[in-house]
């Protein structure tokens, strides 16, 4: 079974500077996609990067990187010069499978991030 | 392209009562499902589709029906509603089990049962 653990219920972060938030994952699967989405207070979830499990390169999409470390299982998020529009509720989840063999995302619990001015 | 919508967005239900969510995509993707989410969870699969005419079920598809007669819409329905199917509900979609990985999802639908 696939499992997402994000250890900070909350984040702190003063504007301007860079944050990193932790996930941890856990497959047998050789073949598995890393997926961080952001959800604001207005609920709707918004998808920000994407890790392939054989990418080479970490991911990187604007302010957004994710610290991919395969023998870790590790893919924490780090979003550089946070901006008061970037205080939301961040989700790791992962590409797994379901019972019947097809796929799902299994997610983490969420980290609340504040970006104080 | 206006992505996944859902309908409603905020709905009320009173045990017993019975629904349909309203889901649709315009984006021609073959794969869509639907998730609940629940406070302090992430989100869970309830059922999802690999194309039109199949649907299959996820982690918590109990009280909860689907179909998928067409590619663009995915309706999710609640015959009996319960006070434990209080939550948000999202639909989302991607383009095919052979396309791109990213999943894209609705607005979401609360719905609270009393």
């Amino acid at each position: 079974a696939q499992k997402i653990t994000q250890t900070q219920p909350g984040m702190f972060v003063q504007e301007k500077e860079a944050v990193t938030l932790d996930c941890t994952y856990d497959t047998s699967d050789p073949s598995y996609g890393l997926f961080w989405y952001k959800q604001p207070s207005s609920g709707e979830m918004i998808f920000l990067i994407y890790q392939g499990s054989y990418d080479q390169q970490n991911a990187t999409e604007g302010r957004y990187s994710l610290n991919f470390q395969k023998a870790r299982k590790s893919a924490n998020l780090v979003i550089s010069a946070s901006q008061l529009g970037d205080s939301a509720m961040y989700f790791c989840a992962m590409r797994g499978n379901t019972q019947g063999g097809s796929e799902k995302l299994v997610f983490g619990k969420g980290t609340k991030l504040t970006v104080n001015p | 392209n206006a992505g996944v919508t859902q309908t409603p967005k905020f709905q009320v239900l009173k045990t017993g009562q019975s629904m349909t969510l309203q889901c649709a995509q315009d984006m021609n993707h073959e794969y869509m499902s639907w998730y609940r989410q629940d406070p302090g969870m992430g989100l869970r699969l309830i059922h999802y589709s690999v194309g039109a005419g199949i649907t299959d079920q996820g982690e918590v598809p109990n009280g909860y029906n689907v179909s998928r007669s067409t590619t663009e819409d995915f309706p999710l329905r609640l015959l009996s509603a319960a006070p434990s199917q209080t939550s948000v509900y999202f639909c989302a979609s991607r383009p095919g089990l052979a396309g791109a990985d990213t999943q894209y999802f609705g607005p979401g639908t609360r719905l609270t049962v009393l």
